[in-house]
C-alpha cells in the first residue's frame, strides 16, 4: 500500500521555466491538498481539491496551477518558476473533505536558481 | 487572520523524562485538532488527534489536551526516546472549510542520551 506518491523527489529549475509536480493516491481519498514548507515553518496550503472535479486556493496560490485529473492524481504546474518557490512541496490526500485519515506523501524538494 | 502558534521552538529533553509541547491556536470555529511528527527528508506523520468536545486523549506514550477556553493545546510524550527527536507540528482544521489544515511553526524536540 502506497499512500501518497510524489514524483520528482528532487528538482531544480532555472528562473522562467516551468514544470509540474504529479502526486498520486491510492487510498480511495476523495479530497487532495497541496502544502508548501519553507525553512523552519510549518505547511502552507496552496491549493487543494475537496473532490475530483473541483479545485479551490489556499493560503498561497499565486504562482501555481493545480489539475484534478482523476480521483487518484492531483498535479501541481509552476508556469514560470521564480526563486520564491523555492521549497518543498507536499502532497496529501483525507477522506471526504474532512482532516481524518490525511496523509502525506514524501514531499518534492525544488530549488529555483 | 488565523493562525496556529507554538510557545517554544525548541526543546531539549534528557532521554527518559517526559517532554510537553505546547501550540495556541486563534481560530474558535477549527472543531479537529491535529499534532504531527516530521523527521528530517520526510512528510508528516500523523500522532494523534483531538476533536474540539474533547478535553483530552491518549495514545501510545503520548497524551493531547485541549483547553478551548484559552485555545490552548499540548503534546505530552512520556519516556522520551532517542528516536522521538523531530519537529513536531500543531494543526487545526476550521469547520466546514473542505478538510484544510492550519500549522503552527513547529517545535523542534531533541533528545539526549
Amino acid at each position: 500500500n502506497a499512500g501518497v506518491t510524489q514524483t520528482p523527489k528532487f528538482q531544480v529549475l532555472k528562473t522562467g521555466q516551468s514544470m509540474t509536480l504529479q502526486c498520486a493516491q491510492d487510498m480511495n481519498h476523495n479530497s487532495m491538498y497541496w502544502y508548501r514548507q519553507d525553512p523552519g515553518m510549518g505547511l502552507r496550503l496552496i491549493y487543494y481539491s475537496a473532490s475530483e472535479g473541483t479545485t479551490d486556493k489556499g493560503e498561497v496560490p499565486n504562482g501555481y496551477n493545480v489539475s484534478r485529473l482523476n480521483k487518484r492524481e492531483f498535479s501541481l504546474r509552476l508556469e514560470s518558476a521564480a526563486p520564491s518557490q523555492t521549497s518543498v512541496y507536499f502532497c496529501a490526500s483525507s477522506d471526504l473533505g474532512t482532516a481524518y485519515g490525511y496523509t502525506f506523501g514524501s514531499g518534492t524538494r525544488l530549488t529555483v536558481v | 487572520g488565523e493562525s496556529v502558534g507554538l510557545h517554544l521552538p525548541t526543546l531539549s529533553v534528557q532521554e527518559g523524562d517526559n517532554s510537553i509541547i505546547n501550540c495556541a491556536y486563534s481560530n474558535s470555529a477549527s472543531d479537529y485538532f491535529i499534532w504531527y511528527k516530521q523527521e528530517s527528508g520526510k512528510g508528516p506523520q500523523f500522532i494523534i488527534d483531538i476533536r474540539s468536545n474533547m478535553d483530552k486523549r491518549q495514545g501510545q506514550r503520548v497524551t493531547v489536551l485541549l483547553n478551548k477556553t484559552v485555545k490552548h493545546l499540548s503534546l505530552q510524550i512520556a519516556a522520551t526516546q532517542p528516536g522521538d527527536s523531530a519537529v513536531y507540528f500543531c494543526a487545526e482544521t476550521p469547520y466546514n472549510q473542505g478538510g484544510k489544515l492550519i500549522f503552527g511553526q513547529g517545535t523542534e524536540l531533541s533528545v539526549k542520551p
